[in-house]
Protein backbone atom coordinates (compact mmCIF):
# COMPACT_ATOMS: atom_id res chain seq x y z
CA UNK A 1 0.00 0.00 0.00
CA UNK A 2 2.15 2.67 -1.14
CA UNK A 3 1.55 5.81 1.13
CA UNK A 4 3.01 9.18 0.86
CA UNK A 5 5.19 9.88 4.11
CA UNK A 6 6.01 13.44 5.83
CA UNK A 7 8.38 13.76 8.74
CA UNK A 8 8.45 15.15 11.13
CA UNK A 9 4.53 14.10 12.33
CA UNK A 10 5.12 16.90 15.13
CA UNK A 11 7.06 19.94 15.84
CA UNK A 12 7.46 22.38 18.21
CA UNK A 13 9.74 25.46 17.91
CA UNK A 14 10.75 28.87 18.91
CA UNK A 15 10.71 31.87 16.99
CA UNK A 16 13.53 32.88 15.03
CA UNK A 17 14.28 29.08 14.63
CA UNK A 18 14.51 27.02 11.29
CA UNK A 19 12.33 24.22 10.30
CA UNK A 20 12.98 21.69 7.70
CA UNK A 21 9.92 19.48 6.75
CA UNK A 22 10.53 16.04 4.51
CA UNK A 23 8.06 14.63 2.48
CA UNK A 24 8.69 11.46 0.92
CA UNK A 25 6.28 11.04 -2.50
CA UNK A 26 5.05 7.60 -3.67
CA UNK A 27 7.64 5.98 -5.99
CA UNK A 28 6.86 6.88 -9.37
CA UNK A 29 5.00 9.76 -8.92
CA UNK A 30 5.95 12.84 -10.62
CA UNK A 31 4.36 15.89 -9.08
CA UNK A 32 4.98 16.65 -5.45
CA UNK A 33 2.52 19.68 -3.89
CA UNK A 34 3.20 21.44 -0.40
CA UNK A 35 0.06 22.76 1.34
CA UNK A 36 -0.53 24.42 4.58
CA UNK A 37 -4.14 24.48 6.46
CA UNK A 38 -4.75 26.81 9.07
CA UNK A 39 -8.20 27.00 10.67
CA UNK A 40 -8.34 31.27 9.40
CA UNK A 41 -7.12 29.95 5.68
CA UNK A 42 -8.00 26.19 5.53
CA UNK A 43 -5.81 24.74 2.56
CA UNK A 44 -3.63 26.80 0.59
CA UNK A 45 -0.83 25.78 -1.91
CA UNK A 46 2.26 27.16 -1.28
CA UNK A 47 3.80 25.03 -4.25
CA UNK A 48 4.62 22.37 -6.20
CA UNK A 49 7.03 20.38 -8.33
CA UNK A 50 6.51 18.60 -11.83
CA UNK A 51 9.89 16.33 -12.43
CA UNK A 52 11.60 18.04 -9.39
CA UNK A 53 11.59 21.17 -10.88
CA UNK A 54 9.64 23.61 -9.01
CA UNK A 55 6.67 25.23 -11.58
CA UNK A 56 4.84 27.27 -8.88
CA UNK A 57 5.79 28.68 -5.80
CA UNK A 58 3.42 31.89 -5.99
CA UNK A 59 1.43 31.04 -2.74
CA UNK A 60 5.19 30.93 -0.64
CA UNK A 61 6.38 33.34 1.32
CA UNK A 62 9.71 33.85 -0.73
CA UNK A 63 11.42 35.49 2.14
CA UNK A 64 11.72 32.93 4.65
CA UNK A 65 10.19 29.38 2.76
CA UNK A 66 11.91 27.46 0.75
CA UNK A 67 10.89 24.14 -1.09
CA UNK A 68 13.60 21.61 -2.68
CA UNK A 69 13.21 18.16 -4.10
CA UNK A 70 17.00 16.79 -3.90
CA UNK A 71 16.39 14.08 -5.64
CA UNK A 72 12.70 11.99 -6.94
CA UNK A 73 12.43 10.10 -3.19
CA UNK A 74 12.61 13.47 -1.11
CA UNK A 75 11.01 17.06 -1.33
CA UNK A 76 11.79 19.78 1.81
CA UNK A 77 9.93 22.74 2.94
CA UNK A 78 12.10 24.68 5.17
CA UNK A 79 11.09 28.21 6.53
CA UNK A 80 14.02 30.40 8.39
CA UNK A 81 13.53 31.72 10.70
CA UNK A 82 9.95 30.90 11.77
CA UNK A 83 7.18 32.50 13.02
CA UNK A 84 4.19 32.32 15.10
CA UNK A 85 2.09 32.80 11.96
CA UNK A 86 3.63 29.83 10.38
CA UNK A 87 2.27 27.53 12.75
CA UNK A 88 0.13 25.30 10.90
CA UNK A 89 -0.26 21.76 9.22
CA UNK A 90 1.91 21.60 6.51
CA UNK A 91 0.79 18.52 4.30
CA UNK A 92 2.66 17.20 1.07
CA UNK A 93 0.88 15.60 -1.53
CA UNK A 94 1.92 13.87 -5.08
CA UNK A 95 0.31 12.99 -7.97
CA UNK A 96 1.24 10.04 -10.71
CA UNK A 97 1.81 10.79 -14.36
CA UNK A 98 -1.06 10.97 -16.28
CA UNK A 99 -1.76 7.77 -18.23
CA UNK A 100 -5.07 9.18 -18.53
CA UNK A 101 -4.90 12.99 -19.14
CA UNK A 102 -8.59 13.74 -17.94
CA UNK A 103 -7.60 12.23 -14.45
CA UNK A 104 -5.39 13.65 -12.43
CA UNK A 105 -5.61 12.62 -8.25
CA UNK A 106 -3.26 13.90 -5.53
CA UNK A 107 -2.42 11.52 -2.87
CA UNK A 108 -2.01 13.32 0.55
CA UNK A 109 0.78 12.63 3.40
CA UNK A 110 -0.27 12.71 7.04
CA UNK A 111 0.67 16.24 7.76
CA UNK A 112 3.15 17.79 9.58
CA UNK A 113 1.96 20.05 13.10
CA UNK A 114 4.04 22.60 12.88
CA UNK A 115 3.77 24.98 16.53
CA UNK A 116 5.89 28.04 16.59
CA UNK A 117 6.31 29.50 20.13
CA UNK B 1 -9.41 28.51 -10.96
CA UNK B 2 -12.73 28.17 -10.58
CA UNK B 3 -14.50 29.24 -7.97
CA UNK B 4 -16.96 26.95 -6.04
CA UNK B 5 -19.66 27.19 -3.31
CA UNK B 6 -21.12 24.64 -0.89
CA UNK B 7 -22.41 24.75 2.24
CA UNK B 8 -20.49 25.33 5.24
CA UNK B 9 -22.41 22.22 7.34
CA UNK B 10 -24.75 19.68 7.26
CA UNK B 11 -25.83 16.75 9.43
CA UNK B 12 -27.42 13.60 9.28
CA UNK B 13 -28.10 9.96 10.81
CA UNK B 14 -26.81 7.03 10.30
CA UNK B 15 -28.02 5.23 7.47
CA UNK B 16 -29.35 7.92 5.74
CA UNK B 17 -28.15 9.14 2.22
CA UNK B 18 -26.37 12.16 2.49
CA UNK B 19 -26.59 14.99 -0.98
CA UNK B 20 -24.15 17.94 -1.04
CA UNK B 21 -24.50 20.34 -3.69
CA UNK B 22 -21.46 22.63 -4.92
CA UNK B 23 -22.15 25.51 -7.03
CA UNK B 24 -19.03 26.43 -10.47
CA UNK B 25 -20.99 28.59 -12.00
CA UNK B 26 -17.59 29.65 -14.10
CA UNK B 27 -16.61 26.43 -14.85
CA UNK B 28 -14.69 26.24 -17.79
CA UNK B 29 -14.99 23.44 -20.80
CA UNK B 30 -11.83 21.94 -20.17
CA UNK B 31 -12.20 21.70 -15.78
CA UNK B 32 -13.59 18.35 -14.29
CA UNK B 33 -15.10 18.28 -10.98
CA UNK B 34 -13.32 16.75 -8.34
CA UNK B 35 -14.59 15.82 -4.77
CA UNK B 36 -11.91 15.22 -1.51
CA UNK B 37 -12.99 13.98 2.01
CA UNK B 38 -10.53 14.98 4.82
CA UNK B 39 -10.98 13.42 8.58
CA UNK B 40 -9.78 14.62 11.41
CA UNK B 41 -5.93 14.77 11.59
CA UNK B 42 -5.55 13.51 8.29
CA UNK B 43 -4.84 14.64 4.65
CA UNK B 44 -7.61 14.78 2.13
CA UNK B 45 -8.58 12.26 0.08
CA UNK B 46 -9.76 12.01 -3.29
CA UNK B 47 -13.19 10.44 -3.43
CA UNK B 48 -14.96 10.79 -6.91
CA UNK B 49 -14.15 13.33 -10.08
CA UNK B 50 -16.38 13.72 -13.21
CA UNK B 51 -17.20 15.81 -16.19
CA UNK B 52 -20.58 15.43 -16.80
CA UNK B 53 -23.80 13.33 -16.13
CA UNK B 54 -22.71 10.89 -13.19
CA UNK B 55 -20.44 8.84 -12.10
CA UNK B 56 -20.48 6.02 -9.86
CA UNK B 57 -17.68 4.50 -7.66
CA UNK B 58 -17.60 2.01 -4.22
CA UNK B 59 -18.19 5.56 -2.12
CA UNK B 60 -20.19 7.68 -4.09
CA UNK B 61 -21.97 9.09 -6.87
CA UNK B 62 -21.44 12.35 -8.69
CA UNK B 63 -24.44 14.01 -10.42
CA UNK B 64 -23.60 16.68 -13.01
CA UNK B 65 -26.44 18.42 -14.98
CA UNK B 66 -26.41 19.24 -18.36
CA UNK B 67 -24.83 22.97 -17.98
CA UNK B 68 -22.30 22.10 -15.53
CA UNK B 69 -22.87 25.11 -13.18
CA UNK B 70 -23.19 22.82 -10.05
CA UNK B 71 -22.59 18.94 -8.85
CA UNK B 72 -24.06 17.11 -6.52
CA UNK B 73 -22.28 14.30 -4.18
CA UNK B 74 -24.46 11.89 -2.92
CA UNK B 75 -23.07 9.00 0.12
CA UNK B 76 -25.22 6.42 0.83
CA UNK B 77 -26.32 5.04 3.87
CA UNK B 78 -23.91 7.15 6.04
CA UNK B 79 -22.10 5.72 9.04
CA UNK B 80 -20.41 7.02 11.76
CA UNK B 81 -17.25 7.08 9.93
CA UNK B 82 -18.88 9.03 6.96
CA UNK B 83 -18.19 12.17 9.39
CA UNK B 84 -15.75 14.54 7.70
CA UNK B 85 -14.94 17.54 6.06
CA UNK B 86 -15.83 17.42 1.84
CA UNK B 87 -14.71 19.60 -0.39
CA UNK B 88 -15.74 20.19 -3.92
CA UNK B 89 -13.07 21.58 -6.65
CA UNK B 90 -12.94 22.44 -10.15
CA UNK B 91 -9.84 22.78 -12.49
CA UNK B 92 -8.03 21.27 -15.49
CA UNK B 93 -6.48 18.34 -15.03
CA UNK B 94 -3.91 19.32 -17.70
CA UNK B 95 -2.85 21.85 -15.75
CA UNK B 96 -1.49 19.53 -13.04
CA UNK B 97 -4.62 20.05 -11.76
CA UNK B 98 -3.81 22.58 -8.92
CA UNK B 99 -6.81 22.67 -6.55
CA UNK B 100 -7.81 25.17 -4.88
CA UNK B 101 -9.62 24.23 -1.25
CA UNK B 102 -11.90 26.18 -0.10
CA UNK B 103 -13.85 25.81 3.28
CA UNK B 104 -15.77 22.63 2.25
CA UNK B 105 -18.69 21.42 4.14
CA UNK B 106 -18.10 19.66 7.19
CA UNK B 107 -20.62 16.13 7.54
CA UNK B 108 -21.74 15.33 10.69
CA UNK B 109 -23.22 11.73 11.05
CA UNK B 110 -25.19 11.39 14.05
CA UNK B 111 -26.17 7.49 16.05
Amino acid sequence: DARVTQTPRHKVTEMGQEVTMRCQPILGHNTVFWYRQTMMQGLELLAYFRNRAPLDDSGMPKDRFSAEMPDATLATLKIQPSEPRDSAVYFCASGPDRVIPSYNEQFFGPGTRLTVL
Amino acid sequence: LAKTTQPISMDSYEGQEVNITCSHNNIATNDYITWYQQFPSQGPRFIIQGYKTKVTNEVASLFIPADRKSSTLSLPRVSLSDTAVYYCLVGDPSNDYKLSFGAGTTVTVRA
